[in-house]
């Protein structure tokens, strides 16, 4: 998992503005994940990636975008559209075959003032 | 789809003493189930996993059982000492993805 990178560590927004969360992986894994983490949720998958140029919603995907563009880096956007968006946000990489075990970044907690 | 229960959400034990946490899973195609140890602040790690081809599996003090047909697994902590206070989140797969318990926090008393 230290081969998983996420930034910045800290990141405060106004209500309405765009952010862009950014994740990024040297463990030649195909397949990446976003989630995210409120008290008492555990883990809540929002979009996820199998391959480069392609990716699938996970559970609670509104409001978010994602793009994959290279196999290395799978930015996750957190528009004006999220209602809630104050939450830790967790990126994760895994193989693209079975048994998908996940590995995952140090997390960046998003504040909305 | 996969839904992941996991009990108890919280856990408070004696230094020295075990401690187990339980989850059940619905989806019978589950065949891995991995444990997670979060501490505070901190990103998930990989503790241990289990296949669906054992029913038992040991890594030093903690341990993980696995019981097919009532579709339940349990994580084991025994001998527990202060690093082991943090949050435990069981999973299981679905397809190709991880479904995730909501998490026990543990906390070792001294």
């Amino acid at each position: 998992d230290g081969g998983i990178t996420q930034s910045p560590k800290y990141l405060f927004r106004k209500e309405g503005q765009n952010v862009t969360l950014s994740c990024e992986q040297n463990l030649n894994h195909d397949a990446m994940y976003w989630y995210r983490q409120d008290p008492g949720q555990g883990l809540r998958l929002i979009y996820y990636s199998q391959i480069v140029n392609d990716f699938q919603k996970g559970d609670i995907a509104e409001g978010y975008s994602v793009s994959r563009e290279k196999k290395e880096s799978f930015p996750l956007t957190v528009t004006s559209a999220q209602k809630n968006p104050t939450a830790f946000y967790l990126c994760a990489s895994s193989r693209n075959q079975q048994p998908y075990t996940q590995y995952f970044g140090p997390g960046t907690r998003l504040t909305v003032l | 789809g996969e839904n992941v229960e996991q009990h108890p959400s919280t856990l408070s034990v004696q230094e020295g003493d075990s401690a187990v946490i339980k989850c059940t899973y619905s989806d019978s195609a589950s065949n891995y189930f991995p444990w997670y140890k979060q501490e505070l602040g901190k990103r998930p790690q990989l503790i241990i996993d289990i296949r669906s081809n054992v029913g038992e599996k040991k890594d030093q003090r903690i341990a993980v059982t696995l019981n097919k047909t009532a579709k339940h697994f349990s994580l084991h902590i025994t001998e527990t000492q202060p690093e082991d206070s943090a949050v435990y989140f069981c999973a299981a797969n679905r397809d190709d993805k991880i479904i995730f318990g909501k998490g026990t926090r543990l906390h070792i008393l001294p």
